[in-house]
């Protein structure tokens, strides 16, 4: 499909739960980013990491934890959700922060009961 | 806060006719515009990308730019079943803050 996986595609978790997101991309990018697409609503940009650098954080709660642990890995730690975080997360990447042509996973649909 | 405005739709549209597509954006210093397409269930998808005043074409697909407006519009020719989806406008001119709009539902019909 395209260099850029992600895991699991569906998740389904209470809101006691803890569980986590992982992204890989086999592009040799060093950006990468979490995104948040909820229904009828744009894609809203959660973080951004650069050479593992958290460079953007978009004021997201803190029940989202990110992790980079080197350039072709990001996950995102989900813990005590609320039902409203119900959606899909797509991990993107690109070359870096000055190439603007940003590459898609398949998404996690993530459903919190 | 920059913001881009597009249609939700859906924008039906008879096979083999052109589908027009539109969207606005508020930064008037934006130089990078994107049109994704996202299918039912599937990752948006990178379709176009424009940067200068005017139209790029690539194959069925020209996207048109007009800065003095603020408007980027997406024409897709000889419309086909296959080219319905949402697709989504974006404002690039930082690839770390990419703007999306909330995305255009096109219905091909046969």
């Amino acid at each position: 499909e395209t260099g850029v996986t992600q895991t699991p595609r569906h998740l389904v978790m209470g809101m006691t739960n803890k569980k986590s997101l992982k992204c890989e991309q086999h592009l040799g990018h060093n950006a990468m980013y979490w995104y948040k697409q909820s229904a009828k609503k744009p894609l809203e940009l959660m973080f951004v990491y650069n050479f593992k650098e958290q460079t953007e954080n978009n004021s997201v709660p803190s029940r989202f934890s990110p992790e980079c642990p080197n350039s072709s890995h990001l996950f995102l730690h989900l813990h005590t959700l609320q039902p409203e975080d119900s959606a899909l997360y797509l991990c993107a990447s690109s070359q870096d922060l000055e190439t603007d042509t940003q590459y898609f996973g398949p998404g996690t649909r993530l459903t919190v009961l | 806060q920059k913001e881009v405005e597009q249609n939700s739709g859906p924008l039906s549209v008879p096979e083999g006719a052109i589908a027009s597509l539109n969207c606005t954006y508020s930064d008037r210093v934006s130089q990078s515009f994107f049109w994704y397409r996202q299918y039912s269930g599937k990752s948006p998808e990178l379709i176009m990308s424009i940067y200068s005043n005017g139209d790029k074409e690539d194959g069925r697909f020209t996207a048109q730019l007009n800065k003095a407006s603020q408007y980027v519009s997406l024409l897709i020719r000889d419309s086909q079943p296959s080219d319905s989806a949402t697709y989504l406008c974006a404002d690039g001119s930082s690839a770390s803050k990419i703007i999306f709009g909330s995305g255009t539902r096109l219905s091909i019909r046969p």
